[in-house]
Formats: structure tokens, C-alpha cells, sequence
């Protein structure tokens, strides 16, 4: 079965240091999609992309980054953890119909110390 | 700006109906969805609108009024295992797939 995975699936970091989210996903999407969620926000937009090598900022992007090298993977980088960025992290694909409809991975949590 | 509005919590009773509503004032607007989501899950994808009126999904049902900026998710026959998350998210207008905005989502409790 088509199924979109991240790992890892729970982290603690110091503040400073570089963090990757990794995100895979089988359903041959173009779309993809990182939120960050947090008690009092809800679901925020960090980072999406369309399709191989295109990328696209979202509400929440600074102190994030994302690349595209192929359909299948979107790994979300945090440059240099803050604390501010503790949080759950969900990854998303879509395509076509109905439009919207997100499929969204089991979630990252991080802790930045 | 993108605005979105829905209570913070709601409790209900097992078997009775529920209505959890959504406002929302986005620039332009391409669909609204609801998602639900159980503690600790991802968010499962429930139901979308794009045209006014009810769409009814089972025990579940969406309404959209475009024209008020308005939604609500309805819930019979209500079930322990609805106690969960609900949230309200909208598509701004824009070309090919823009990404949804989320509201801050409804926690429901489904009390015996």
C-alpha cells in the first residue's frame, strides 16, 4: 500500500545544532507539504513543494529549509535549532481529486534544549 | 490575510448530534475541508465543500455558505471514539494546488 513515512519519529536536540526531518512518500504525489503544530496555533505552513526542484516558502519558513531532488522525498532541515522551534511536525502529499485532500505522515516530534 | 475561526472546545453526550462551526475570511476561497484528528494521530482528511449547501458523508455531514464565510461539521449518532480533534481548513484562491490554511482546530469530548 502507498503510505507516507517520516523519521524520526521523536528527537531532542541541543539549541545550535543542524536537525533533519525526513519525509518519503509512495503515492507518486507532486505535492508536498511541512507543518509544524503546536498547542494554541494549530497546523502552520513551513515549507511546500509542487514538484522536483521547486520549492515554495510558507507562513512559518524562517529557520527552515527544504529541496526536491525527486518526487518521492522532501527532507525539512532546521539550520541551527531554537527552542522556539520545538514542536510536532507533520509532513503532507496531495494530487489532483478531490483537490486538497492532504495524506499526512505520523508526525515528528522534536525538542530543541 | 487568512482568518480562521472555530471553537477551542465543544463536549457532547454518546448518541446525541453535535455541530462544530468555522468561520473563515481568507482572500478568495477554492474550498473548505474538514479534517479530524485523534490525540497524538494525524489528521485524517473528513470531508470538502467547494459549493454552497450540505454534503453528507455517513454519520458526518459538511455544510458551506459562501456567500457568510461559514461552515460546520456535523456529528449523529455520536460515539466515543469521535472524541478527537476537528479541523476546519480553507483553500485561498490561487492557481493549482495552494496549500490549505488551517484553523486552530475544535476538540470535541464524547462524554457517556
Amino acid at each position: 500500500d502507498a503510505e507516507i513515512t517520516q523519521s524520526p519519529r521523536h528527537k531532542i536536540t541541543e539549541t545550535g545544532r543542524q536537525v533533519t526531518l525526513a519525509c518519503h512518500q509512495t503515492w507518486n504525489h507532486n505535492n508536498m507539504f511541512w507543518y509544524r503544530q503546536d498547542l494554541g496555533h494549530g497546523l502552520r505552513l513551513i515549507h511546500y513543494s509542487y514538484g522536483v526542484h521547486d520549492t515554495n516558502k510558507g507562513e512559518v519558513s524562517d529557520g527552515y529549509s527544504v529541496s526536491r531532488s525527486n518526487t518521492e522525498d522532501l527532507p525539512l532541515t532546521l539550520e541551527s535549532a531554537a527552542s522556539s522551534q520545538t514542536s510536532v511536525y507533520f509532513c503532507a502529499s496531495s494530487e489532483g481529486s478531490p483537490p486538497g485532500e492532504l495524506f499526512f505522515g505520523e508526525g515528528s516530534r522534536l525538542t530543541v534544549l | 490575510g487568512q482568518n480562521i475561526d472555530q471553537p477551542t472546545e465543544m463536549t457532547a453526550t454518546e448518541g446525541a448530534i453535535v455541530q462544530i462551526n468555522c468561520t473563515y475570511q481568507t482572500s478568495g476561497f477554492n474550498g473548505l475541508f474538514w479534517y479530524q484528528q485523534h490525540a497524538g494521530e494525524a489528521p485524517t482528511f473528513l470531508s470538502y465543500n467547494v459549493l454552497d449547501g450540505l454534503e453528507e458523508k455517513g454519520r458526518f455531514s459538511s455544510f458551506l455558505s459562501r456567500s457568510k464565510g461559514y461552515s460546520y461539521l456535523l456529528l449523529k449518532e455520536l460515539q466515543m471514539k469521535d472524541s478527537a480533534s476537528y479541523l476546519c481548513a480553507v483553500r485561498p484562491q490561487g492557481a493549482g494546488n495552494t496549500p490549505l490554511v488551517f484553523g486552530k482546530g475544535t476538540r470535541l469530548s464524547v462524554i457517556a
